[in-house]
């Protein structure tokens, strides 16, 4: 069972470089939708919720697609600290999350 | 400070011996989910609660046992019956509600010696 699909990468951009990436989910009684940063070694943290309108934050653009199941992450002028696996996290009320295997970014200078 | 502490942060188990992995949190929140990472892969589900007293069997619960006797813990025991035991577990709180974000403590990374 596959409930959320990431794009595998791994993405090795240029600094300054646009890059997106793409999660689809299976569920469509799904209800909350997420994008979670996780460094090496560490613990994911909230980068993002997804909503239906679609949210920005600097760099960071967010879409979400009921109709198609879908969700994307734009990442504008790429940082070197941008590096690291980014995780799309799908739930339902009453239920657990779910995360996608993640795709690795890397921004090298 | 409010947050999610998971203990210890490294742990070394003999095989064939049960270890039980601390997860206490302060955020008020009624649920808690325990994942687990295998190295370059994601988070897979153990067991979750949403509420004291009751949790579910996640998809890959075998080997493993929890309890929810108070809100603000989670232990999860990893039993000899768990045969590949060696990974980094994740403990996680939300409020149980819809758009509500998670917090995650810290790990603990578990080696199997």
């Amino acid at each position: 069972r596959k409930e959320v699909e990431q794009d595998p990468g791994p993405f090795n951009v240029p600094e300054g470089a646009t890059v997106a990436f793409n999660c689809t989910y299976s569920n469509s009684a799904s209800q909350s939708f997420f994008w979670y940063r996780q460094d090496c070694r560490k613990e994911p943290k909230l980068l993002m919720s997804v909503y239906s309108s679609g949210n920005e934050d600097g760099r960071f653009t967010a879409q979400l697609n009921r109709a198609s199941q879908y969700i994307s992450l734009l990442i504008r002028d790429s940082k070197l600290s941008d590096s690291a696996t980014y995780l799309c996290v799908v739930n339902q009320a009453g239920t657990a999350l779910i995360f996608g295997k993640g795709t690795t970014l890397s921004v090298s200078s | 400070d409010g947050g999610i502490t998971q203990s210890p942060k490294y742990l070394f188990r003999k095989e064939g011996q049960n270890v039980t992995l601390s997860c206490e949190q302060n955020l008020n929140h009624d649920a808690m989910y325990w994942y687990r990472q295998d190295p370059g892969q994601g988070l897979r589900l153990i067991y979750y609660s949403q509420i004291v007293n009751d949790f579910q069997k996640g998809d890959i619960a075998e080997g493993y046992s929890v309890s929810r006797e108070k809100k603000e813990s989670f232990p999860l025991t990893v039993t000899s019956a768990q045969k590949n035991p060696t990974a980094f577990y994740l403990c996680a709180t939300d409020a149980g509600l819809r758009n509500t974000e998670a917090f995650f403590g810290q790990g603990t990374r578990l080696t199997v010696v």
